[in-house]
């Protein structure tokens, strides 16, 4: 199992940036994906989950609204198009792949990429 | 949403020492709960789901216990590589809540 993510960088206030996570290493339309972040120093904070199908999708209160998670099963990968940002948003993004079986931690992570929103 | 507390925020341990972190819910989360650690500037790494199941390939020295709101992660005989900060998280619903971590460090 491996999750690259790519898409972090700089962006300013009330700005938008959509992160990608590749998936490989197996079937990735029958695993809930998820997104977790960590600001600088701080823990880790849930912010979404997508089921396999890509039709329920689920977000902290702290995104909602403003980020949208999404899969293409036929490239597996998974999205997170962030608008809005805010500076409070800054942190590592790592994409996670949930263990399945009635069950949804995170047993594969990918190495994180990070955002920062500064002006 | 669910609150997730854990205690100690931090602990001091040697090589050996038995070591027991604490997680409490606001609101009885049946077993849902599971376990983290992360070292820094590396991906967190999980090692127990449903309160009590060890993940594949993590040692048998962690254990989980517990049930409703109160949980607990025991390392029965710290080793070197288990100095690390140690999250908790309910997946008992919507939105998953982790606890805010328990850093554990060379006495």
């Amino acid at each position: 199992v491996h999750l690259l993510e790519s898409g972090g960088g700089l962006v300013q206030p009330g700005g938008s940036l959509r992160l990608s996570c590749a998936a490989s290493g197996f079937t990735f339309s029958t695993y809930a994906m998820n997104w977790v972040r960590q600001a600088p120093g701080k823990g880790l904070e849930w912010v979404s989950t997508i089921r396999g199908s890509g039709d329920n999708t689920y977000y902290a209160d702290s995104v909602k609204g403003r980020f949208t998670i999404s899969r293409d099963n036929s490239k597996n990968t998974l999205y997170v198009q962030m608008n809005s940002l805010r500076v409070e948003d800054t942190a590592v993004y790592y994409c996670a792949r949930s263990i399945g079986s009635g069950h949804y931690h995170f047993d594969y992570w990918g190495q994180g990429t990070l955002v920062t929103v500064s002006s | 949403a669910i609150q997730m507390t854990q205690s100690p925020s931090s602990l001091s341990a040697s090589v050996g020492d038995r070591v027991t972190i604490t997680c409490r819910a606001s609101q009885d989360i049946r077993n849902d709960l599971g376990w983290y650690q992360q070292k820094p500037g590396k991906a967190p790494k999980f090692l127990i789901y449903a309160a009590s199941s060890l993940q594949s390939g993590v040692p048998s020295r962690f254990s989980g216990s517990g049930s409703g709101t109160d949980f607990t992660l025991t390392i029965s005989s710290l080793q070197p590589d288990d100095f690390a900060t140690y999250y908790c998280l309910q997946d008992y619903n919507y939105p998953f809540t982790f606890g805010p971590g328990t850093k554990v460090d060379i006495k």
